[in-house]
């Protein structure tokens, strides 16, 4: 039980570069959630996921695209980066019916 | 809507001492409330929770914290701090639809020896 996975754990990016990071969890659960981290600002919410097929704007959608085709996994895009978009970007998933989030360990991305 | 407030972006404590982290937050429904621990590197890690119940809570690691309606508090503590303890320490508050966080913006807690 490999719990959350994320891939890549690092990357570099010229501005305007485009690409995606992979969350995967094993525990079917079925709410997914993508969260960037900032010194001094926490964890704030891009883009969640209520079931396959389905997503939804977090709190700091701009520029992100998501995708939830497979229950397990849950795609965040870049399509044009920018240095704004220098994070740590953390997914994490939760069963239906209760609160607890399990986060994956990060991707940490720097946009040149 | 919901939001955290996290007292102190850095709390210093030396080994041994008591450990109080503070947390106060606004939520327009009957709270879930959590605090995650991040060490460095690494991802969130659950310390414990408040769902309904017991209002003092117990988490891993020996600590623990006590949800107060009327200060609307959920402030953690651990009686005796150690140098293990050392990292960043995150509020959050669930209570909407779809089991979204609020997170605080955390508490970089130190250990001196």
């Amino acid at each position: 039980n490999a719990g959350v996975t994320q891939t890549p754990k690092f990357r570099v990016l010229k501005t305007g570069q485009s690409m995606t990071l992979l969350c995967a969890q094993d525990m079917n659960h079925e709410y997914m959630y993508w969260y960037r981290q900032d010194p001094g600002m926490g964890l704030r919410l891009i883009h969640y996921s209520v079931g396959e097929g389905t997503t939804a704007k977090g709190e700091v959608p701009d520029g992100y695209n998501v995708s939830r085709l497979k229950k397990q996994n849950f795609l965040l895009g870049l399509e044009s980066a920018a240095p704004s978009q220098t994070s740590v970007y953390f997914c994490a998933s939760t069963p239906k019916m209760t609160d607890t989030q399990y986060f994956g360990p990060g991707t940490r991305l720097t946009v040149l | 809507a919901q939001s955290v407030t996290q007292l102190g972006s850095h709390v210093s404590v030396s080994e041994g001492a008591l450990v109080l982290l503070r947390c106060n937050y606004s939520s327009s429904v009957p709270p879930y409330l959590f605090w995650y621990v991040q060490y460095p590197n690494q991802g969130l890690q659950l310390l414990l929770k408040y769902t309904t119940g017991a209002t003092l809570v117990k988490g891993i690691n020996g600590f623990e914290a006590e949800f107060k309606k009327s200060e609307t508090s959920f402030h953690l503590t651990k009686p005796s701090a150690h140098m293990s303890d050392a990292a960043e320490y995150f509020c959050a508050v669930s209570g909407g639809s779809n089991y979204k966080l609020t997170f605080g913006k955390g508490t970089l807690l130190t250990v001196n020896p």
